[in-house]
């Protein structure tokens, strides 16, 4: 049974506000969600990651509702450079598996 | 710190040959995972160590698949014999583990193997 599911892809276009929303309802108390981005031909990066509620850094902002059993990775004004693949993670720090993630492409 | 550097960047090799990827994970960082892309399986992870100890590998293919991690500061990814299907890109990625905490993890730029 996956530990979560996002689309397999969507597309904007260039300043326009993203949601990706990931789910995961079997999530554990001690679970964490984080996100990670790959461009091709790179590994992924972190982008951010939360326990509850909302979180906000630079780059994104991750929504978590009360009953923590979906994300929202929210990317405002996306550029070109936004496009590639973003993957939901959820668990302890020792369980980095990645699923299939959601590829992104920005368009002019 | 330079990040986590992974060598060769490239590989060709022929079937049937050994294969050995390293990988250097940031210094004072005490967990280290292995994982294969490719494009049909997506991104999968190989083997995880914590304080140079393998503590998951349910991951590795098979037994032709091997991994090491002799110190804090390197660690091996060896395949023998190399067959064609073990041709993706191998990634490793390094975190500072710490109880009850989640950290980033920071990923090298891979190694892109060619088996023929």
């Amino acid at each position: 049974l996956a530990k979560t599911t996002q689309p397999i892809s969507m597309d904007s276009y260039e300043g326009q506000e993203v949601n990706i929303t990931c789910s995961h309802n079997n999530i554990a108390t001690n679970d964490y969600i984080t996100w990670y981005q790959q461009f091709p031909s790179q590994g992924p990066r972190f982008i951010i990651q939360g326990y509850k509620t909302k979180v906000t850094n630079e780059v994104a902002s991750l929504f978590i509702p009360a009953d923590r059993k979906s994300s929202t990775l929210s990317l405002p004004r996306v550029s070109l450079s936004d496009t590639a693949v973003y993957y939901c993670l959820v668990g302890p720090n020792n369980d980095m598996r990645f699923g299939a993630g959601t590829r992104l492409t920005v368009k002019p | 710190d330079a990040g986590v550097i992974q060598s060769p960047r490239h590989e060709v090799t022929e079937m049937g040959q050994e294969v050995t990827l390293r990988c250097k994970p940031i210094s004072g960082h005490n967990s280290l995972f292995w994982y294969r892309q490719t494009m049909m399986r997506g991104l999968e992870l190989l083997i995880y160590f914590n304080n140079n100890v393998p503590i998951d590998d349910s991951g590795m293919p098979e037994d032709r698949f091997s991994a090491k991690m002799p110190n804090a500061s390197f660690s091996t990814l060896k395949i023998q014999p190399s067959e064609p299907r073990d041709s993706a890109v191998y990634f490793c990625a390094s975190t500072k583990e710490v109880f009850d905490t989640l950290s980033e993890a920071f990923f090298g730029q891979g190694t892109r193997l060619t088996v023929v």
